[in-house]
């Protein structure tokens, strides 16, 4: 069983249309992050959240420390979103990450 | 500020030759990691340090060696390479331990072939 995992693992949405990508993880310390990672390979950290919500722009990031559950959320999806979205935990020195959801906004 | 930088961007290599993979930061961050991306994967940890000085194994250290001289750079050496290390290499650094943000370089990608 992996210690980080996403799902759903491609998701093709419409312009407009509201996104849920979740995120369960069982390994760690009480936070999570969320980054994305562009069509052209660039990484880049969205949220880095240890409780409740966060909001940046159209982006909504939700974690349950207990359930030890995360959620990222777009709303009004644009074709611009179109990425990879990786959540990763982090440990006392390193990190570990889900293999990540690809996002397809078509116009 | 640059953030993290990695060169080169792409490389070929035959089987069994060497290279050096450089990634310089200039946030003075104490913590740097090299990981790798094979696709359809999860980031794995191949190399990380905490300092100057002091580098440790992550999850997939084979392969691989690193040092760190300075607290700027942080290159990753791969010794006789095989086909199994093609893959994208990214570089990233992070203030401290545990839940601070990571900043990446831009990656490296390696054929090996």
């Amino acid at each position: 069983k992996n210690e980080v995992e996403q799902s759903p693992q491609n998701l093709t949405a419409q312009e407009g249309e509201f996104i849920t990508i979740n995120c369960s993880y069982s390994v760690g310390i009480s936070a999570l992050h969320w980054l994305q990672q562009h069509p052209g390979g660039g990484i880049v950290s969205l949220f880095m959240l240890s409780s409740g919500k966060k909001k940046h722009g159209r982006l909504i990031a939700t974690i349950n420390i207990q359930e030890k559950h995360s959620s990222l959320h777009i709303t009004a999806s644009h074709p611009r979103d179109s990425a990879v979205y990786i959540c990763a935990s982090p440990g006392d020195n390193d990190m570990r990450f889900g293999a990540g959801t690809r996002l397809t906004v078509k116009p | 500020n640059a953030g993290v930088t990695q060169t080169p961007k792409f490389r070929i290599l035959k089987i069994g030759q060497s290279m050096t993979l450089q990634c310089t930061q200039d946030m003075n961050h104490n913590y740097m990691y090299w990981y790798r991306q094979d696709p359809g994967m999860g980031l794995k940890l191949i190399y990380y340090s905490v300092g100057a000085g002091i580098t440790d194994k992550g999850e997939v250290p084979n392969g691989y060696n690193v040092s760190r001289s300075t607290t700027e750079d942080f290159p990753l050496r791969l010794e006789l390479a095989a086909p199994s290390q093609t893959s994208v290499y990214f570089c990233a650094s992070s203030y401290s331990r545990g839940p601070y943000e990571q900043y990446f370089g831009p990656g490296t990608r390696l054929t090996v072939t």
